[in-house]
């Protein structure tokens, strides 16, 4: 097993487009998160996911932001008319459902110029 | 709200010195606690964890925090450091019955000079 993979690992996008990142979690991981992380700070959660089920969606998360999770195996997320402020690292991980610990991936790197 | 407070955006330690990496917790429901390495432009990497049993925890790379329930505290310290740890450590929880989501503190960039 490789871990978590996310693609790509940095996109430059001009404002106003559209980006979509895709997140290969562990297999037979159950659970799937999206953190958004932007520079000096911590991780800040975006949305949860149970095998295909959405279960939480931070306040963070706008309309602009939409993901998906189709049979419960790998996850994208798209960002819709991209803001300056969308710049961040965004970082997927998975848990299994009986386990606490969350594995990372090394995350995309979005700038929107 | 639940929030971490890690005290301090930088330390800085001479290679072979303790490392004390601060980290409070507000919650009013036990938490599990967990600290994470950050090497730049990489993901994040679990040093250790605490969920129940012994307060004391032993992580990978000799790092080692404890859990101290009437402080609300757990604080990271390695006792001689070396050039390899410098990075940035994150400290975060989440909660038994929740979706597992974690709540991350602000980060501490940690400096080794030689």
């Amino acid at each position: 097993d490789t871990g978590v993979s996310q693609d790509p690992r940095h996109k430059i996008t001009k404002r106003g487009q559209n980006v979509t990142f895709r997140c290969d979690p562990i297999s037979e991981h159950n659970r799937l998160y999206w953190y958004r992380q932007t520079l000096g700070q911590g991780p800040e959660f975006l949305t949860y996911f149970q095998n295909e089920a959405q279960l939480e969606k931070s306040r963070l998360l706008s309309d602009r932001f939409s993901a998906e999770r189709p049979k419960g195996s790998f996850s994208t997320l798209e960002i819709q008319r991209t803001e300056q402020g969308d710049s961040a690292m965004y970082l997927c991980a998975s848990s299994p459902t009986s386990n606490t610990e969350a594995f990372f991936g090394q995350g995309t790197r979005l700038t929107v110029v | 709200a639940q929030s971490v407070t890690q005290l301090g955006s930088h330390v800085s330690v001479s290679e072979g010195a303790l490392v004390l990496l601060r980290c409070n917790y507000s919650s009013s429901v036990p938490p599990y606690l967990f600290w994470y390495v950050q090497y730049p432009n990489q993901g994040l990497q679990l040093l250790l964890k605490y969920t129940t049993g012994a307060t004391l925890v032993k992580g990978i790379n000799g790092f080692e925090a404890e859990f101290k329930k009437s402080e609300t505290s757990f604080h990271l310290t390695k006792p001689s450091a070396h050039m390899s740890d410098a990075a940035e450590y994150f400290c975060a929880v989440s909660y038994s019955g929740n979706t597992g989501k974690l709540i991350f503190g602000q980060g501490t960039t940690l400096q080794v000079k030689p």
